[in-house]
């Protein structure tokens, strides 16, 4: 099985900050890499897919990068709108998410 | 527009069963693979179950042999039956669509809830 390793669990922000969250496979999952946010009581809502490529309605200050094991993903400038959970989920076998990342504010 | 409304859930004893709904609309249903993922309180995601649109199922491991996903495709639903239900599959459940190949899961129900409980 391939494992997901987010990196960190927590971080506390400001808004406008730039912000990067990790995420690492156990083995080369080549592009095949979503990135979801998810606020509480809601349903998650893809942000990223082909580690790299926006989805639809999705603001461009969301960005994410990298392929084989190493991925991630950047919002440019933190908004208000922009506190919540953080998944990557890989789905080159089955599909696996990580942990899960909370963007807190400082 | 593409709707997921999930229903099904509820207050179920260890070693119950429940069967969850998802019923689909705003796209060719019987076209695209389904999946279920759920969050327990205070966990992360965890993929469930998925069905192809040729009917192929795949499951965790940790689930394999007590939930069964399927799928009618004349009504647009999706059906994930839990049997031997355990404390652990306290969640909340989420149908969600995998938008062919190369893309993640793009559209998501609001999800049910699942407890399992004395």
């Amino acid at each position: 099985d391939i494992q997901m390793t987010q990196s960190p669990s927590t971080l506390s922000a400001s808004v406008g900050d730039r912000v990067t969250i990790t995420c690492r496979a156990s083995q080369s999952i080549s592009i095949w890499l979503a990135w979801y946010q998810q606020k509480p009581g809601k349903a998650p809502k893809l942000l990223i897919y082909k580690a790299s490529s926006l989805e639809s309605g999705v603001p461009s200050r969301f960005s994410g990068s990298g392929s084989g094991t190493e991925f991630t993903l950047t919002i440019s400038s933190l908004q208000p709108d922009d506190f919540a959970t953080y998944y990557c989920q890989q789905y080159d076998s089955y599909w696996t998410f990580g942990q899960g990342t909370k963007v807190e504010i400082k | 527009e593409v709707q997921l409304v999930e229903s099904g859930g509820g207050l179920v004893q260890p070693g119950g069963s429940l069967r969850l709904s998802c019923a689909a609309s705003g796209f060719t249903f019987s076209s695209d693979d389904m999946h279920w993922v759920r969050r327990a309180t205070g966990k992360g995601l965890e993929w469930v179950s998925a069905i192809t649109s040729a009917g192929d199922t795949y499951y965790a491991g940790s689930l394999k042999g007590r939930f069964t996903v399927s799928r009618e495709n004349a009504k647009n639903s999706l059906y994930l039956q839990m049997n031997s239900l355990r404390v652990e599959d306290t969640a909340v459940y989420y149908c969600t669509r995998k938008r062919g190949y190369g893309y993640a899961f793009d559209y998501w129900g609001q999800g049910t809830l699942v407890t399992v409980s004395s």
